[in-house]
C-alpha cells in the first residue's frame, strides 16, 4: 500500500483529455514538489513532469502537471495509442526518502 | 548524453546478499543524487534510496536495516547491497540520476521551503531473481 495514493486505471478515447490524481499528505506532496513518470511497457521510467509543472526537453505540451494542497494532478490532451503506460507519480517525504505513487494504467480505447 | 548501466548477479537464493553496480557514462557523477528503484513482477515502482558522490546516502525506512549503498567516484559507479534477500526481493532492479534540492519562495511574506526530487536519467534495469 502506498503513501501516495493513485487510482489504479483511467481510460479514454484517442484524442480525448484524461487526468491521473495522486494523493498524499502535508508530510510530502503539500510541503514538496512532485515529478510524474511514464513506464511504456517493458521499458525504464522516463520523467515527464518535475517541480509540479515543468516538462523536460523533448516532452510534448501534451503533458502537464499542476498541485494543490497534498494532491497533484498529470494531465494528458489529444491522447495518443502511444500514451498507452503506467504512469507514477513522485515526491520527497519528511522522512527523507523518495515516495512513489502505486501507478495508474492508461488505457486508449 | 549520459547513460546508466545496471549490472550484478542475477540469481540469489535466499538469505543471500543481492549485489548490483551502476555505471555512469558520459556525464558529471558529482552535483547528483543516485538512486536505485525496483520493481516486482506485475507491481509499482519502490524506491531503495540514493548516494551523492561524497556518500551520503538516504534510504528507504522499509529497507534500511538491509541496504548499503556505496560510491566510487574514480570509475563513476555506485553500487547497491541488499542483504537477507527473500523471495520478496525478486525484481527489476533499476539505476536513476536524481536532482534533489530546496527553494525556497516568499508566500505572502512568510518564507516557504519546498524539496525537489526528480530522476531524469534511468538505466535499462536488471532483473534479479530469488530462489531456493
Amino acid at each position: 500500500q502506498s503513501v501516495l495514493t493513485q487510482s489504479p486505471s483511467v481510460s479514454a478515447a484517442p484524442g480525448q483529455k484524461v487526468t491521473i490524481s495522486c494523493s498524499g499528505s502535508s508530510s510530502n506532496i503539500g510541503n514538496n514538489y512532485v515529478s510524474w513518470y511514464q513506464q511504456l511497457p517493458g521499458t525504464a521510467p522516463k520523467l515527464l513532469i518535475y517541480e509540479n509543472n515543468k516538462r523536460p526537453s523533448g516532452i510534448p505540451d501534451r503533458f502537464s502537471g499542476s498541485k494543490s494542497g497534498t494532491s497533484a494532478t498529470l494531465a494528458i490532451t489529444g491522447l495518443q495509442t502511444g500514451d498507452e503506460a503506467d504512469y507514477y507519480c513522485v515526491t520527497w517525504d519528511s522522512s527523507l526518502s523518495a515516495l512513489f505513487g502505486g501507478g495508474t494504467r492508461l488505457t486508449v480505447l | 548524453q549520459v547513460q546508466l548501466q545496471e549490472w550484478g548477479a542475477g540469481l540469489l537464493k535466499p538469505s543471500e546478499t543481492l549485489s548490483l553496480t551502476c555505471a555512469v557514462y558520459a556525464g558529471s557523477f558529482s552535483g547528483y543524487y543516485w538512486s536505485w528503484i525496483r520493481q516486482p513482477p506485475g507491481k509499482g515502482l519502490e524506491w531503495i534510496g540514493e548516494i551523492n558522490h561524497s556518500g551520503s546516502t538516504n534510504y528507504n525506512p522499509s529497507l534500511k536495516s538491509r541496504v548499503t549503498m556505496s560510491v566510487d567516484t574514480s570509475e563513476n559507479e555506485f553500487s547497491l547491497k541488499l542483504s537477507s534477500v527473500t523471495a520478496a526481493d525478486t525484481a527489476m532492479y533499476y539505476c536513476a540520476r536524481g536532482a534533489r534540492g530546496v527553494n525556497v519562495n516568499m508566500v505572502r511574506g512568510v518564507l516557504y521551503e519546498q524539496n525537489y526530487f526528480y530522476m531524469d536519467v534511468w538505466g535499462k534495469g536488471t532483473t534479479v531473481t530469488v530462489s531456493s
